[in-house]
């Protein structure tokens, strides 16, 4: 099946400092790309639709200048977590589904550990 | 708007037993529906996915869950537990198959096998 890639795997880092994290598409091209957080023993809630070339759209309650956007390409989304702070520290799942097959399931990336100290 | 409701945090069963892991939905449209599997600190696995082919839907594993637009349910079952199923469950919904249809998630449901 298709694969998504997350680079990188786990980061720590101190707060006050920004990480990104890079979600690939690596053998399909993806217009829209979804990005989700995981709280230990909890569910994936959907932050933004990461939109090929346009502006992300961001779920309620989500800030949108501290965790910014960009899908530069059909292939790369890059989620950035600006000023980090230890509440930010989370699981981070991409997610992506091929444009140029509809009808078939989303695929999802193997997740990012977010750890700020 | 869409959402599924899980219920059952966590689910226990005995090796060899029957597996159920209930999910209901609710949705303005026809719904797709899915049932992805998370071990810890990876991504999601599709289980299966329903696409209004058939109502019983296969997966892999071993694992099938029916619709059931009656009862708004999804029910994921496994007739024989084995041990390697132990890990958190997720129902899902999204309106289309479309690249860009958000997938929204369940509460989930952690599965524990009693050996």
């Amino acid at each position: 099946g298709a694969v998504v890639s997350q680079h990188p795997s786990w980061v720590i880092c101190k707060s006050g400092t920004s990480v990104k994290i890079e979600c690939r598409s690596l053998d399909f091209q993806a217009t829209t790309m979804f990005w989700y957080r995981q709280f230990p023993k909890q569910s994936l809630m959907l932050m933004a639709t990461s939109n090929e070339g346009s502006k992300a759209t961001y779920e309620q309650g989500v800030e949108k200048d501290k965790f910014l956007i960009n899908h530069a390409s059909l292939t790369l989304s890059t989620l950035t977590v600006t000023s980090a702070h230890p509440e930010d520290s989370s699981f981070y799942i991409c997610s992506a589904r091929d444009r140029d097959r509809p009808n078939t399931e989303a695929f999802f990336g193997q997740g990012t550990r977010l750890t700020v100290v | 708007a869409q959402s599924v409701t899980q219920l059952g945090s966590h689910v226990s069963v005995s090796e060899g037993a029957l597996v159920l892991l209930r999910c209901n939905y609710s949705s303005s449209v026809p719904p797709y529906l899915f049932w992805y599997v998370q071990y810890p600190n990876q991504g999601l696995q599709l289980l299966l996915k329903y696409t209004s082919a058939a109502t019983l839907v296969k997966g892999i594993n071993g694992f099938e869950a029916e619709f059931k637009k009656s009862e708004t349910s999804f029910h994921l079952t496994k007739p024989s537990a084995h041990m390697s199923d132990a890990a958190e469950y997720f129902c899902a919904v999204s309106s289309s198959y479309s690249s860009a249809s958000k997938i929204i998630f369940g509460s989930g449901t952690r599965l524990s096998i009693r050996p």
